[in-house]
């Protein structure tokens, strides 16, 4: 059972390139969101998602754009990338009608120089 | 928004019990959970509460007052595997899931 898996693990960008940060779930979850975590510090909502076709902002959604196809994937794109968005990312993904916990990635360490 | 608190380090000795609390103010409620963090480690889940009152599970209970918007999380016999960051984190009535900064615990000998 493979759970939530990002990809990938480690990447280094160049102030202004962009990428995509894949997150993928095999449980059927309905929930899905995006993390970012600086160092020494909690977990900050960027996005996140209640099904297909549904996506809504968290609280620090400047500088990156989501898009929700399918209930499997929820990928996380950062379109002109900068030193600020120097950070690891965690996706995770929820059941929302039960008292179950999100699952999250193993994450996704992104340094920006 | 959400405003999750919680405090920033605590430190006890192995054996010991710590409770680490956590007050939040959101837009509806629809469940508390609290998350334990490794230094470079994904948050694995610990417990969850929906309802007033105790959840015990092994050596962690976890503790809800939705009038007082107040939960605790309590850590018995402590051992040194347990030092590690303990997220407080919440649902709200959008199902949007919020986290505190986290808090620290360091278990000394």
């Amino acid at each position: 059972n493979a759970g939530v898996t990002q990809t990938p693990k480690f990447r280094i960008l160049k102030i202004g390139q962009s990428m995509t940060l894949q997150c993928t779930q095999d449980m059927n979850h309905n929930y899905m969101y995006w993390y970012r975590q600086d160092p020494g510090m909690g977990l900050k909502l960027i996005y996140y998602s209640v099904g297909a076709g549904i996506t809504d902002k968290g609280e620090v959604p400047n500088g990156y754009n989501v898009s929700r196809s399918t209930t499997e994937d929820f990928p996380l794109r950062l379109e002109l990338a900068a030193p600020s968005q120097t950070s690891v990312y965690f996706c995770a993904s929820s059941y929302s009608d039960t008292s179950t916990e999100a699952f999250f990635g193993q994450g996704t360490r992104l340094t920006v120089v | 928004g959400q405003n999750i608190d919680q405090p920033t380090e605590m430190t006890a000795t192995e054996g010991a019990i710590v409770q680490i609390n956590c007050t939040y103010q959101t837009s509806g409620f629809n469940g508390l959970f609290w998350y334990q963090q490794h230094a470079g480690e994904a948050p694995t889940f610990l417990s969850y509460n929906v309802l007033d009152g105790l959840e015990e599970k092994g050596r962690f209970s976890s503790f809800l007052s939705r009038s007082k918007g107040y939960s605790y999380l309590l850590l018995k016999e402590l051992q040194m595997k347990d030092s590690a960051s303990y997220l407080c984190a919440v649902r709200d009535g959008d199902y949007k899931l919020s986290f505190g900064a986290g808090t620290t615990v360091t278990v000394r000998a």
